[in-house]
């Protein structure tokens, strides 16, 4: 079955610092990867959508200064987390799918990011 | 009024047992429909779409009623392995990912 990949897993660092976290679709490719981020005890909320060799599309509230992505590939989306605070604390989880966009998508391991 | 609505739970039900979740969504031009399961601090996987003509995957049944926006997911013979929490899960729009996602029903199964 289709794989995406995600990395790291578990991310802990000081504020201020910038995280970057890679996804990447192993066995298909794709052109649209679509990334979330899900507080404690919350729904999954999508942030933005990317989309391979243009601009992402960031939901509303979502800053796109803060949460820059690039997905300069069929196969690898990142997402980078600029001058993190701790309110940026929260499980990031991309997702991707071989057969379109509205189809069941499939999700990274996701990546827990802790900022002290 | 929030997109996707599911009861939280928890649901603590004996290992054999038949549970049911229920979801509703606001948009009545919501295109297709998913139940994802999600266990602790884990990433949600595709447990099985879910058809207007209802369908079975095994102990699970999922049923689609697009005249009251209503979803349910019926779990039978319930095992440990099911304890966890399931995302109902909605899509708005064809060709796009508009996925709109419950805040979950978190299931026990007690031994």
């Amino acid at each position: 079955g289709a794989v995406v990949s995600q990395h790291p897993s578990r991310v802990i660092c000081k504020s201020g610092t910038s995280v970057k976290i890679e996804c990447r679709s192993l066995d298909f490719q794709a052109t649209t990867m679509f990334w979330y981020r899900q507080f404690p005890k919350q729904s999954l909320m999508l942030m933005a959508t990317s989309n391979e060799g243009s601009k992402a599309t960031y939901e509303q509230g979502v800053e796109k200064d803060k949460f820059l992505i690039n997905h300069a590939s069929l196969t690898l989306s990142t997402l980078t987390v600029t001058s993190a605070h701790p309110e940026d604390s929260s499980f990031y989880i991309c997702s991707a799918s071989p057969g379109g966009s509205n189809q069941p998508q499939h999700f990274g391991d996701g990546t827990r990011l802790s900022i002290l | 009024r929030k997109e996707v609505e599911q009861d939280p739970g928890p649901f603590n039900v004996p290992e054999g047992a038949t549970v049911a979740f229920n979801c509703t969504y606001s948009n009545s031009a919501s295109q297709s429909f998913f139940w994802y399961r999600q266990d602790c601090r884990k990433e949600p996987k595709l447990l099985m779409s879910v058809y207007s003509s209802g369908n079975e995957d095994g102990r699970f049944t999922a049923q689609l009623n697009r005249a009251s926006q209503y979803i349910s997911l019926l779990i039978r013979d319930s095992k440990l392995s099911d304890s966890a929490t399931y995302l109902c899960v909605v899509n708005r729009q064809t060709g796009a990912n508009n996925l709109f996602f419950g805040t979950g029903t978190r299931l026990t199964v007690i031994p």
